[in-house]
């Protein structure tokens, strides 16, 4: 069966530090793979998906960027993180072809200060 | 813009009772739509979904309805249980990806 980890759990950090996320996922090839934010109160917002290594799309201009340098590896990052970016980060998976069902990860709670 | 919308925020239902959530949308093209369900702190679980040639599909105490011609598919929980306490997120599928909605918050009280 496949499924889906993220770390850290929790996370806190100074503004103007860097940020580096990860998921990963088990039992399954070739995913599409998404990274999504829920700020407090608020809905799902998708920041980026991947259908394979290297191609990331961003759906929203910001202060991070994705990378996907293996195919069951995603990586959500920043240089210099903001306020702003406090949030819960969210990563999720599908089989190819976009209109399956996504499986989501546990989350990180980023809390930036 | 906001495709896929749900105007409640929240709802409060007795345990045992009927639980209805709403989710309007935009797009004609969105031919797939799914609820998740979502505990604090936790990622988003999968429901149930259903497909526009469907108007229904039932997966025990979950039944979701789609009316194409209003854009409108609502979830009904019966009977509603305290465990159902979380917040429910509709989504419709696009062109390779989901677009969700804002969230409606769930209390079944006891």
């Amino acid at each position: 069966s496949q499924t889906i980890h993220q770390w850290p759990a929790t996370l806190v950090q100074p503004v103007g530090s860097p940020l580096s996320l990860e998921c990963t996922v088990e039992g399954t090839s070739n995913p599409n793979l998404y990274w999504y934010r829920q700020a407090a109160g608020r809905g799902l917002q998708l920041l980026f998906y991947s259908v394979g290594i290297g191609q990331i799309s961003s759906e929203v201009p910001q202060n991070l960027s994705a990378s996907r340098p293996q195919d069951r590896q995603f990586i959500l990052s920043s240089k210099k993180l903001l306020l702003s970016d406090s949030g819960f980060y969210l990563c999720a998976w599908n089989l190819p072809g976009g209109r399956e069902t996504q499986y989501f990860g546990p989350g990180t709670r980023l809390l930036v200060l | 813009d906001q495709q896929v919308k749900q105007n409640s925020p929240s709802l409060s239902v007795q345990e045992g009772r009927i639980s209805i959530l709403n989710c309007d949308y935009t797009n004609s093209m969105f031919d797939y739509f799914l609820w998740y369900k979502k505990y604090p702190a936790e990622g988003p679980t999968f429901l149930i979904s259903i497909s526009s040639i469907k108007d229904k599909n039932e997966d025990g105490r979950f039944t979701v309805f789609l009316n194409k011609s209003a854009k409108h598919l609502s979830l009904h929980i019966v009977p509603s249980q305290p465990g159902d306490s979380a917040v429910y997120f509709c989504a419709a599928s696009g062109p390779g990806k989901l677009i969700f909605g804002q969230g409606t918050e769930l209390s079944v009280k006891p």
